[in-house]
């Protein structure tokens, strides 16, 4: 099956916590994306890489961390999460950097800061 | 940078009738542009996407109209049924590395 996959599904952690956040593509896509959707469902980019390269960092919090090991894989660290950090987190993927480019969505991660 | 707004945020409509949905945008640079779906729970679907040389483009129950001239960008269900309920977001890009996101609308079609 080709697509965009993340795990965990869900997560519960308490303030000063650090998680990670997987996303795998199967779609043979060069750039990943990952997006933070808020409780208003806004949906706002953090980061952008394309094979391997960051290539798009909007203004986030320097607790937040992307890793690419290869251009299939984007991970999402956060170091020491804040109570608005809980948010749902998506990941996509697109053939190529910019332009006219279709993004697939993975389903999402939602995270609970306690 | 680059301002969407979208509206309804809300939209209730009856099985068999049509829902419009409008994005306005500010750059007039803008040259890509882009529907998606959220179904609860999940990511984004993309539905339609068209360039800006495109006025008008229909797919499958979906019709898509530009209007450069007004900055506005609009999606129609032409006959809307209870699968079509969701979440549904503009994304317009300037064929510059990243899409910017309309605020969103949720759309309930009762059966």
């Amino acid at each position: 099956e080709t697509a965009v996959f993340q795990t965990p599904n869900y997560h519960v952690t308490q303030v000063g916590n650090e998680v990670s956040f997987n996303c795998k593509q199967t779609l043979g896509h060069d750039t990943m994306y990952w997006y933070k959707q808020d409780s208003k469902k806004l949906l706002k980019i953090m980061f952008s890489y394309n094979n391997k390269q960051l290539i798009v960092n909007e203004t986030v919090p320097r607790r937040f961390s992307p890793q690419s090991s290869d251009k299939a894989h984007l991970n999402l660290r956060i170091k020491s999460v804040e109570p608005e950090d809980s948010a749902v987190y998506l990941c996509a993927s697109s053939p190529r950097t910019g332009g006219a480019d279709e993004q697939y969505f993975g389903p999402g991660t939602r995270l609970t800061v306690l | 940078g680059e301002q969407v707004e979208q509206r309804p945020p809300h939209l209730s409509v009856r099985e068999g009738d049509s829902a419009i949905i409008i994005c306005t945008y500010t750059d007039s640079a803008t040259a890509y542009f882009s529907w998606y779906k959220q179904e609860a729970g999940a990511g984004l679907q993309l539905l339609m996407s068209v360039l800006s040389n495109v006025d008008r483009k229909e797919e499958q129950g979906l019709t898509v109209l530009l209007n450069k001239k007004d900055k506005r960008l609009s999606l129609n269900l032409t006959a809307a049924h209870p699968g079509d309920s969701a979440v549904y977001f503009c994304a317009v890009n300037n064929m510059g590395y990243k899409l910017t996101f309309g605020t969103g609308t949720s759309l309930l079609v009762d059966p």
